[in-house]
């Protein structure tokens, strides 16, 4: 069965320092990755997702994500925070051949001036 | 309105009330989906419908009661909820239910069950 870990449940960051959301997961056939982003009293909105292709995927507001396939992971980064990217990140993986997303626990990142 | 639109935003209920939450999507999606969002717990996907027809029921008790009129609309009908039922309500929708799509979801319903 597939399922997603992320690693931190929360990260708090200084304004403008770089920051990795770590994510793994696992699987016994190949997948689809998905980072989405949920803002206070918002609902989720896709951030990035890798499908297939470049292992590096770009996001928007600046976020990219690397998919590594020898370590199942998929952690997300971003050079330069802002106080805006304060938020709750969930990864999610999607089974080739299934029809469910899974999502994992989510880490709220803390974005301090 | 654009997008996938939920109300009530907020609901109190009782452990006796009958309530349901209503979800719209104006995306012209034929793939509809309920989560329940807890703290500090990965969303639980409840159910799938594809063209108005459901193809998930992940073990959700029954006191949840889905309906799917149409593409366009997805309810979520409660009723003799238990207080750890209380959650946050996710509605998301996708133009099939395929791997690798993108989900769009709403703001979700705040559930308390008294």
């Amino acid at each position: 069965a597939q399922s997603v870990t992320q690693l931190d449940s929360q990260v708090p960051v200084f304004e403008e320092a770089p920051v990795e959301l770590r994510c793994n997961y696992s699987s016994s056939v190949s997948v689809y990755l998905f980072w989405y982003v949920q803002y206070p009293n918002q609902g989720l909105q896709l951030l990035l997702k890798y499908l297939s292709g470049s292992t590096l995927v770009k996001g928007i507001n600046g976020f990219e994500a690397e998919f590594n396939k020898s370590q199942t992971s998929f952690h997300l980064r971003k050079p330069s925070v802002h106080i805006s990217d304060t938020a709750e990140y969930f990864c999610a993986v999607h089974n080739t051949g299934g029809f469910k997303t899974i999502f994992g626990a989510g880490t709220r990142l803390f974005v301090k001036a | 309105e654009t997008g996938v639109t939920q109300t009530p935003r907020h609901l109190v209920m009782g452990m006796t009330n009958k309530k349901s939450l209503k979800c719209e999507q104006h995306l012209g999606h034929n793939a509809m989906y309920w989560y329940k969002q807890s703290a500090k717990k990965p969303l639980e996907l409840m159910f799938v419908y594809s063209l108005e027809e459901r193809v998930e029921n992940n073990s959700v008790p029954s006191r949840f009661s889905p309906e799917c009129p149409n593409s366009s609309h997805l309810f979520l009908h409660l009723h003799t909820l238990q207080p750890e039922d209380s959650a946050l309500y996710l509605c998301a929708s996708s133009p099939q239910n395929r791997e690798g799509e993108t989900q769009y979801f709403g703001p979700g319903t705040r559930l308390l069950v008294l």
